[in-house]
């Protein structure tokens, strides 16, 4: 059984252009939820996605979005990048019936 | 999600206990107690969870008092590999909903000493 996995494991952008990023959930799950973590920090939600469909958001800007595949790997898109949204992005899966969430190994994202 | 309270920051010894407090007052009935911990720039890493009884498995033990307003994490023997960042996390009933977020605090810094 694989574990969650993400790509790429670092980024580096400038300000202003705009990063996908990419997690493939455990085999067996049908949920993906996304998670940013600036320097210090803990975890902070930004949204779930549910048999591709959004199942809930954070208190983040539109400019921050997903999606989630029909084999339930998923994508968070960021346009517009600021200097603030250099953090560690996490992915976690989770299955219905049972819902921990299980987290991916995090991409950093550093934006000059 | 009810609020949680944790020490900062906490020492323990090699091979002995870890015991890790935490503090949810305002749990609700339905309501899990969920502990995570994240080493270094690594993803957070599941420990245990519970609803009102007291968990084990091959990680940690969860005791979670009878009225839930708090929970104690404990690794039995810890290694200087448990140092890492722990948190407690109160999350919504399993089940859709609401309560498909966890909600992060700062966390306990746990130093596990040689």
């Amino acid at each position: 059984e694989t574990g969650v996995t993400q790509s790429p494991t670092h980024l580096i952008k400038t300000r202003g252009q705009q990063v996908t990023l990419r997690c493939s959930s455990q085999s067996g799950h049908n949920t993906v939820s996304w998670y940013q973590q600036a320097l210090g920090q803990g975890p902070q939600f930004i949204f779930q996605y549910y048999r591709e469909e959004e199942n809930g958001r954070g208190n983040f800007p539109p400019r921050f979005s997903g999606l989630q595949f029909p084999n339930y790997s998923s994508e968070l898109n960021v346009n517009a990048l600021e200097l603030d949204d250099s953090a560690l992005y996490l992915c976690a899966s989770s299955g219905r019936g049972q819902e921990t969430q299980y987290f991916g190994p995090g991409t950093r994202l550093l934006v000059l | 999600d009810a609020k949680t309270t944790q020490p900062p920051s906490m020492d323990c010894a090699e091979g002995r206990a870890a015991n890790l407090p935490c503090n949810h007052s305002t749990i609700s009935g339905n309501e899990y107690v969920y502990w995570y911990r994240q080493i270094h720039s690594q993803g957070p890493q599941y420990i245990i969870h519970g609803l009102k009884n007291n968990e084990t498995n091959e990680m940690a033990s969860l005791i979670i008092t009878e009225d839930r307003k708090s929970s104690t994490l404990i690794l039995p023997h810890a290694t200087l590999r448990d140092t890492a960042v722990y948190y407690c996390i109160v999350r919504g009933g399993h089940g859709g909903g609401s309560n498909y977020k966890l909600t992060f605090g700062k966390g306990t810094l746990l130093t596990v000493n040689p």
